[in-house]
């Protein structure tokens, strides 16, 4: 299966910066998805990142605030901006595995952010 | 749009004993999965069911699905203290969204 690298692990931030989540992924993927996960809650999608267009976002999320990248089939990045308390959560990128039929989406290691 | 409801939130079980998680989805998904995570980690895929009637197991983990029922289940058999971890049951929508149940905590008491 995939194997994803999700940096950082972890951060603590200032309200009112950002910061930028990256995902490097050992083979080429076609789309790449972005969860925030709230503390002791489900996962809710953010957006869709496809290579060589603009991010999908889904309701409630705007790109302004969420920023994200894909230069290429193998990377993306989501930024969260001007970060408040409530941006606190676990941020996690996801790939379609190629089999898909056993095997879904592999998800990345999460980063964990709070915001102070 | 597809809701995902999984039951019970929250499942406190002896060893050796058996339990059902239920996920129901509000309207057709063409495809239903089950995850596991344990506190501080990512998700872990256990299951991918396609189609009605599907049913896979990997150890003590049995699940399948009945798309008439839009019901898929999870039965753990004989619990064991190392299965104790969240459960997220998730629904497959058209593309390829994705929508997560409230997830099960699982706690296997020795």
């Amino acid at each position: 299966s995939a194997v994803i690298s999700q940096k950082p692990s972890r951060d603590i931030c200032q309200r009112g910066t950002s910061l930028t989540i990256q995902c490097q992924v050992d083979s080429q993927v076609t789309m790449m998805f972005w969860y925030r996960q709230q503390p002791g809650q489900s996962l809710t999608l953010i957006a869709t990142a496809n290579q060589g267009s603009e991010a999908t976002y889904e309701s409630g999320f705007v790109i302004d605030k969420f920023p994200i990248s894909r230069p290429n089939l193998t990377f993306s990045t989501l930024t969260v901006s001007n970060m408040s308390p409530e941006d606190s959560s676990i941020y996690l990128c996801s790939v379609g595995e190629r089999d898909m039929v056993n095997y879904g989406y592999t998800f990345g290691s999460g980063t964990r952010l709070t915001v102070v | 749009e597809l809701k995902v409801e999984q039951n019970p939130l929250f499942l406190s079980m002896q060893e050796g004993k058996n339990y059902t998680i239920y996920c129901n989805y509000s309207t057709t998904s063409d495809r239903l999965y089950w995850y596991r995570q344990d506190p501080g980690k990512s998700l872990e895929s256990l299951f991918v069911l396609l189609s009605n009637g599907a049913v896979k197991q990997e150890g003590r983990l049995m699940a399948s699905l009945d798309t008439k029922a839009r019901l898929s289940t999870l039965h753990i058999t004989a619990a064991v203290h190392d299965l104790s971890a969240t459960y997220f049951c998730a629904g497959g929508t058209g593309g390829f969204k994705t929508i997560f149940g409230a997830g099960t905590r699982l706690f296997v008491k020795a």
